[in-house]
């Protein structure tokens, strides 16, 4: 069973630009989730979308924002980039709401760097 | 407040003995998970050991343990017998209420000598 596979692994835009990651989530999952991990910190939950609708949304900017798709696949759209915003960018997956007794899966990440 | 705590920035072990992570949690809810994961240098996130707030035993994964103290409010991961390999960053998270989203302490980096 392939994991959660996410795109792309490596990420360098300068300030100001637009940026889009993409996530596809584990087979049979419709849940997807967008932390955002920055240098040395803990995980800062994003946002959460589950059959293509926007669940939940942890506290950031409307410039950071996203949408799941139909086959449950996901993009996180950041505007207007920040050097604060460089980051490792993680995706998880998981059944649906509610999510009992089942952990989140994650990918491997975006490096997203904003010089 | 949904906060999780964790206190230890950083630990080193001796190979081939045990450790205790340290986490604790806020909550007024009587039914939610706690979680433990591990982020290698290479930086995803593995899974290693959930808790149940109902489960009347603490769980167990093979060298992994969790030492749950419900009236405390605390979930300490145990690894037994350690590795080079366990060396890492871990993260303890929890459920937050009414929502399928895991909040995550700042992380323990644990570090192994041979």
């Amino acid at each position: 069973e392939a994991g959660v596979t996410q795109s792309p692994t490596h990420l360098i835009k300068t300030r100001g630009q637009q940026v889009t990651l993409r996530c596809s989530p584990i087979s049979g999952h419709t849940s997807v989730y967008w932390y955002q991990q920055a240098l040395g910190l803990g995980l800062q939950f994003l946002l959460w979308y589950d059959e293509g609708e926007e669940r939940n949304r942890g506290n950031f900017p409307p410039r950071f924002s996203g949408r799941q798709f139909p086959n449950y696949s996901s993009e996180l759209n950041v505007n207007a980039l920040e050097l604060e915003d460089s980051a490792l960018y993680l995706c998880a997956s998981s059944l649906e709401y509610p999510r009992v007794n089942s952990p989140l899966h994650f990918g491997n990440g975006t490096r997203l760097t904003v010089t | 407040a949904q906060k999780i705590t964790q206190t230890q920035p950083g630990m080193f072990v001796q190979e081939k003995e045990a450790v205790t992570l340290d986490c604790t949690y806020d909550t007024s809810d009587q039914s939610y998970g706690l979680f433990w994961y591990k982020q290698p240098s290479s930086g995803e996130m593995i899974f290693l050991i959930y808790q149940g707030s109902y489960d009347e035993q603490n769980a167990t994964e093979g060298r992994y343990s969790l030492n749950f103290q419900k009236a405390r409010k605390s979930a300490n991961l145990v690894i037994s017998a350690s590795q080079l390999g366990d060396s890492a960053m871990y993260f303890c998270a929890r459920d937050q209420t009414g929502a399928n989203n895991l909040f995550f302490g700042t992380g323990t980096r644990l570090t192994v000598i041979p």
